[in-house]
C-alpha cells in the first residue's frame, strides 16, 4: 500500500513558539491531503483539506491563521502551528489521497503515523 | 451530514471469543464505511472499506464487517480473538467528496 510519513514523530516546544509538521506522500502524488487533530482518549477530527497549489480549507472552529497549511508538491503537506499554547497540545495526523478514481469510485486515502505536539 | 455512532467505547473479551464492535452511520447519500484500527501512540491502518458491490466485507487479521443498509449499521466481527487484537477501532464514514467522519472509537481489551 501507499505510504505516508510524518516528521516529527514527537515535538515539545514552550508557548509562543511555532511548530511545523511535514506530511509527505512516499511513493506517490497526492493531489490532496488531510490534517486531522485527536485529543487523548478522542476520537480523530478533522482540521482541514489541503490540495495542491491552492488554499486549505478549514473545518468550522478551526483557525486558519492559527493552523497555517501549506502544500506546495504533491508530495508535501506541512502544518504549522503559530504561537501555540497548552491546549494545542495533541496528537496530529495527516492522510494523502490516491488520485484517480473517479466520480463512481473512491480514492482511498492512507494515513500518516502521527505526530504528538507536546507544549509547555 | 453525517455521522457515526459506536456503542461502547471499552469492550472486553476473552482470547478465543467473538469479537463484536457495533457501528450505526446516517448518512444521506449512499456511505463509504471504514473501520481503522489504533495501537497505543501511532495512526490509523485500514481494517476493511465497504464502497459498493458485496455487503459482507472481509479485511486484515481476520476481521470482516456486514454493511446493512435498512439498519443503517456496519458492525465489525472477528470469529476468535487475540492478543494482539488489543486497541482502538475507529468506524467512519464518507461521502464523495472524501472526508471521513469518525466514530469516537471503541476500546478493546483482551482478557486472558
Amino acid at each position: 500500500g501507499a505510504v505516508v510519513s510524518q516528521h516529527p514523530s514527537w515535538v515539545i516546544c514552550k508557548s509562543g513558539t511555532s511548530v511545523k509538521i511535514e506530511c509527505r506522500s512516499l511513493d506517490f502524488q497526492a493531489t490532496t491531503m488531510f490534517w486531522y487533530r485527536q485529543f487523548p482518549k478522542q476520537s480523530l477530527m478533522l482540521m482541514a483539506t489541503s490540495n495542491e497549489g491552492s488554499k486549505a480549507t478549514y473545518e468550522q472552529g478551526v483557525e486558519k491563521d492559527k493552523f497555517l497549511i501549506n502544500h506546495a508538491s504533491l508530495t508535501l503537506s506541512t502544518l504549522t502551528v503559530t504561537s501555540a499554547h497548552p491546549e494545542d497540545s495533541s496528537f496530529y495526523i495527516c492522510s494523502a489521497r490516491v488520485p484517480g478514481g473517479g466520480l463512481q469510485s473512491y480514492n482511498e486515502q492512507f494515513f500518516g503515523p502521527g505526530t504528538r505536539l507536546t507544549v509547555l | 451530514a453525517q455521522s457515526v455512532t459506536q456503542l461502547g467505547s471499552h469492550v472486553s473479551v476473552s482470547e478465543g471469543a467473538l469479537v463484536l464492535l457495533r457501528c450505526n452511520y446516517s448518512s444521506s447519500v449512499p456511505p463509504y464505511l471504514f473501520w481503522y484500527v489504533q495501537y497505543p501512540n501511532q495512526g490509523l491502518q485500514l481494517l476493511l472499506k465497504y464502497t459498493t458491490g458485496a455487503t459482507l466485507v472481509k479485511g486484515i487479521n481476520g476481521f470482516e464487517a456486514e454493511f446493512k443498509k435498512s439498519e443503517t449499521s456496519f458492525h465489525l466481527t472477528k470469529p476468535s480473538a487475540h492478543m494482539s487484537d488489543a486497541a482502538e477501532y475507529f468506524c467512519a464514514v464518507s461521502d464523495r467528496d472524501d472526508k471521513i467522519i469518525f466514530g469516537k472509537g471503541t476500546r478493546l481489551h483482551i482478557l486472558p
